[in-house]
């Protein structure tokens, strides 16, 4: 069983505010994720790392921001949050390689 | 780019089999994926194949791949209602390893 951990579940703020979405892993993994996913159910990947001090811009323009100074850590912050931002926000972590992803249970986030 | 796609939805009667179809573009697609989620959870690996073989069998599930065609399918035998979810399939090719999905087939078990 993955053992990937996502915080809050639910989040509902104002506009301008500033978030962190927490995610944490236990395995181990190098490689982790974030991925927003629509109303319409498609997953947009966002940011993704390959180990500690690397992060990298995914295939979808994102506002956000992330950092991984821990293995196990890979938090995504939004500085001010806005009604654009409304969605579901997803991680996930593989080893290195063409691994499985393994998948948290996500955020979903509601900008007033 | 590469491009995943699927049927948005798919219905079927509790019993029957299930057949959910993907189609890929990326001809160097290594690993071909099959994912499960379920409402309000994050996705779950079903089963996966190698670009190298034609059929996977795991349990209720069995999955087949035309290469030459970038056709893969994943039928689910004698489907129930808890397996009303939505399933996404994704490729990953060689370098970054990163999986692209698709939009995600919505499976409706009818009772």
């Amino acid at each position: 069983e993955a053992d990937i951990y996502q915080t809050p579940r639910y989040l509902v703020i104002g506009t301008g505010k500033k978030i962190t979405l927490e995610c944490s892993q236990t395995m181990g993994h190098d490689k982790m994720y974030w991925y927003q996913q629509d109303p319409g159910m498609e997953l947009h990947l966002i940011h993704y790392s390959y180990g500690v001090n690397s992060t990298e811009k995914g295939d979808l323009s994102s506002e956000s921001t992330v950092s991984r100074i821990r293995t196990e850590h890979f938090p995504l912050t939004i500085e001010s949050a806005r009604p654009s931002h409304t969605s579901q926000y997803l991680c996930a972590s593989s080893e290195q390689g063409a691994d499985t992803q393994y998948f948290g249970p996500g955020t979903r986030l509601t900008v007033l | 780019g590469e491009d995943v796609e699927q049927s948005l939805f798919l219905s079927v009667r509790e019993g029957d089999s299930s057949v959910i179809n993907c189609t890929y573009t990326d001809s160097s697609s290594t690993y071909l994926y099959w994912y499960k989620q379920e409402p309000g959870a994050g996705l779950q690996l079903l089963t996966y194949i190698f670009s190298n073989m034609d059929m996977k069998q795991d349990q209720s599930l069995t999955v087949l791949l035309n290469k030459k065609d970038k056709h893969l399918s994943l039928r689910i035998a004698d489907t129930q209602t808890g397996d009303s979810a939505i399933y996404f399939c994704a490729e990953a090719s060689g370098g970054s390893y990163i999986p692209t999905f698709g939009r995600g087939t919505s499976l409706i078990v009818h009772p």
